[in-house]
């Protein structure tokens, strides 16, 4: 079975320093795992995603991700917060060994306070 | 452009009322999805389909019907039965291969009045 766990519902972070929102995932093939974001009354945009290769993957507006496969994780990081990232993330993998659906986590509120 | 159309992007109806929405791609995705987003939680799969004329419920199909009779759309109904409709649905689409993602649309946020 496969899910995805977004520990924090919130994440407050000052204008400029690095934010990280975190993400945890089980599934029984080689996972595939993506980031969203969503904006308030807009529907999900693609930030990054890991298939394979380099554990860190870089993505839209200077996000970036590092997969751990020993924590099972994906993190979603960047070095300096914006104002404008203030948005909900979505966190979600796929299970690679067959073609399904994705799973989603609950999303994590990241506010950057100016 | 490629992309992925809901419309309306806001429905009003009265209570007891069935209102279809719509949602239409040009990406030739084989599959398309339904979720449903209450205030501050999370998606919730309604019905997919991973191919025309065939479709799946999800976790919270009660009160819900879609059709799939062209690759292209995939309308949801929201029916009488559903017991608390006001909320914001999304639609998205994706080719079933496990190295795609989902590209969405912008959702259609549904007021029952």
């Amino acid at each position: 079975a496969q899910s995805v766990a977004q520990p924090e519902d919130q994440v407050n972070v000052a204008e400029g320093n690095p934010l990280t929102v975190k993400c945890t995932y089980s599934v029984s093939g080689n996972p595939y795992l993506f980031w969203y974001v969503q904006y308030p009354n807009r529907g999900l945009q693609f930030l990054l995603k890991y298939i394979t290769g380099d554990n860190l993957v870089k993505g839209s507006y200077g996000f970036e991700a590092e997969f751990n496969k020993s924590q099972t994780s994906f993190h979603l990081k960047k070095p300096s917060a914006l104002v404008s990232d203030s948005a909900l993330y979505f966190c979600a993998v796929r299970d690679g060994a067959g073609a399904n659906n994705l799973f989603f986590g609950t999303g994590t509120r990241l506010t950057v306070i100016p | 452009d490629g992309g992925i159309t809901q419309s309306p992007k806001y429905l009003f109806r009265k209570e007891g009322q069935n209102v279809t929405l719509s949602c239409e791609q040009n990406l030739n995705h084989d599959a398309m999805y339904w979720y449903r987003q209450d205030p501050g939680q999370g998606l919730r799969l309604i019905y997919y389909s991973q191919i025309v004329n065939d479709f799946q419920k999800g976790d919270i199909a009660e009160g819900y019907s879609v059709s799939r009779e062209k690759k292209e759309s995939f309308p949801l109904t929201v029916t009488s039965a559903q017991k608390n409709p006001t909320a914001f649905y999304l639609c998205a689409s994706s080719m079933p291969l496990s190295g795609y993602g989902y590209t969405f649309g912008s959702g259609t946020r549904l007021t029952i009045v």
